[in-house]
Formats: C-alpha cells, structure tokens, sequence
C-alpha cells in the first residue's frame, strides 16, 4: 500500500528558531500534499495544501510567511515553522494524493510532535 | 462549505457492548468521499472505510459496520462487541473534489472512545 513518511517524528527546539519537518510518498508520486495541525485532544485542522512546482494555499488564517512550505518534487514536501513560539508547539501530519490514481483519497504520514521550549 | 459534526465527545461503554458513533456531514457536492479514521494515542491515523457517495450500501468489516444515508447526510459507525483495544479516537471525515474542493479533506471533531474491561 502507499506509504507516507515524515521525518522527524519528534522535535523540541528553543523558541525563536526555525524547524523543518519533511514529508515523503514513498512508494508513489504526490503532486498534491497536505498540511495538517493537531492540538491536544483537538482535531485535525487543515493548513495548507501543497503542490508541487507552485506555491501553496494556505487556509484562513494561517501565516503563510510563518509556515513555509516547499513541494520541489513529486515526492516530498517539506513544511519550515520559521521563529517558532510556544504556541506553535503541536502535532503536524501531513497526507499525500497519489497522483496516477483518480481517487479523492489521501495517504496520512505519522505525524511529526512539535515541542517549542 | 463543507462540515463534518461529530457530536459525540466522548462515550464510555464498558467491553462487549455495542456502541454507535454519530456522523453528519454538510456539502454541495453531489461527488465526495466520506471517511472514518481511528487515533490511537500513539496519533498515527488508521485508515477504516471510505465511502463514496453514489454508493449507499452499508458495509460490514469484521466487528466494524457503516451506515451511510444521503437522505440525512449521516454516516454512522458502529462497533460491535467493543473491545479495549478499540479505546481510541475516531474521526470522520468529509472530501470534496475538483474545482470546488481541491480535494481537501475536512474532519470532523472526533469522538474519543473508551472501552473498560
């Protein structure tokens, strides 16, 4: 089946500083990604979808110059939390469409907990 | 717009018993995908059952069974004989495709589930 992967699957950094989290299909092509934000006991709100070759559109309400997403490739997604705050501190899961097949379903990575100190 | 209404928070059921979990959904699109995922606290989503919506067919999976009604825009998950390894929290999700929805996938509030022994 398609897996997507997510890389790191835990990081805590000091407030202020930039954190990179990265999100691969691996076994198929994702033209399109998707962000995704979880606070505790909450659930799954959308960020932000990711195409690949073109910027991403953000939801209302997201900081596009906080959040920097970058599709370069048909594989891989990466999502920077630039001068990340406490506040920014949450669950990030990213999803991926295969691109071949005409199916509105997504393929969820692990997840990625955002620890900001 | 659409809306996903999980307006269970939280049911306890003690094990062995059956427990329903309520979803309703709101959309304009006469295409769309509906979905029910379960989180375990571990937080990787478990992909359960997508349905789309010419198909109305209830659907049986072991304990697990969907009921979809387009007619109340309802798709309602039941467990039956719960388990404790079913303790997780369940989200039920709503996509819609192409020019109006991106292919963005919305999810509902979710319904955390407890099963005691």
């Amino acid at each position: 089946g398609a897996v997507v992967s997510q890389h790191p699957s835990w990081v805590i950094c000091k407030s202020g500083t930039s954190v990179k989290i990265e999100c691969r299909s691996l076994d198929f092509q994702a033209t399109t990604m998707f962000w995704y934000r979880q606070f505790p006991k909450q659930s799954l709100m959308l960020m932000a979808t990711s195409n690949e070759g073109s910027k991403a559109t953000y939801e209302q309400g997201v900081e596009k110059d906080k959040f920097l997403i970058n599709h370069a490739s048909l594989t891989l997604s990466t999502l920077t939390v630039t001068s990340a705050h406490p506040e920014d501190s949450s669950f990030y899961i990213c999803s991926a469409r295969d691109s071949l097949v005409s199916s509105y379903e997504q393929y969820f990575g692990p997840g990625t907990r955002l620890t900001v100190t | 717009a659409q809306k996903v209404t999980q307006a269970q928070t939280e049911i306890s059921v003690v094990e062995k018993e059956d427990v329903t979990l309520d979803c309703v959904y709101e959309t304009r699109d006469t295409t769309y995908y509906l979905f029910w995922y379960k989180q375990p606290p571990s937080g990787e989503l478990v992909f359960l059952i997508r349905r789309n919506s010419f198909d109305e067919q209830n659907e049986i999976s072991g304990r697990y069974s969907w009921n979809f009604q387009k007619s109340t825009s309802s798709f309602n998950f039941t467990i039956t004989a719960s388990q404790v390894v079913d303790s997780a929290v369940y989200f039920c999700a709503l996509s819609e495709g192409g020019y109006t929805g991106g292919f963005k996938t919305i999810f509902g509030a979710g319904t955390r589930l407890f099963v005691k022994a």
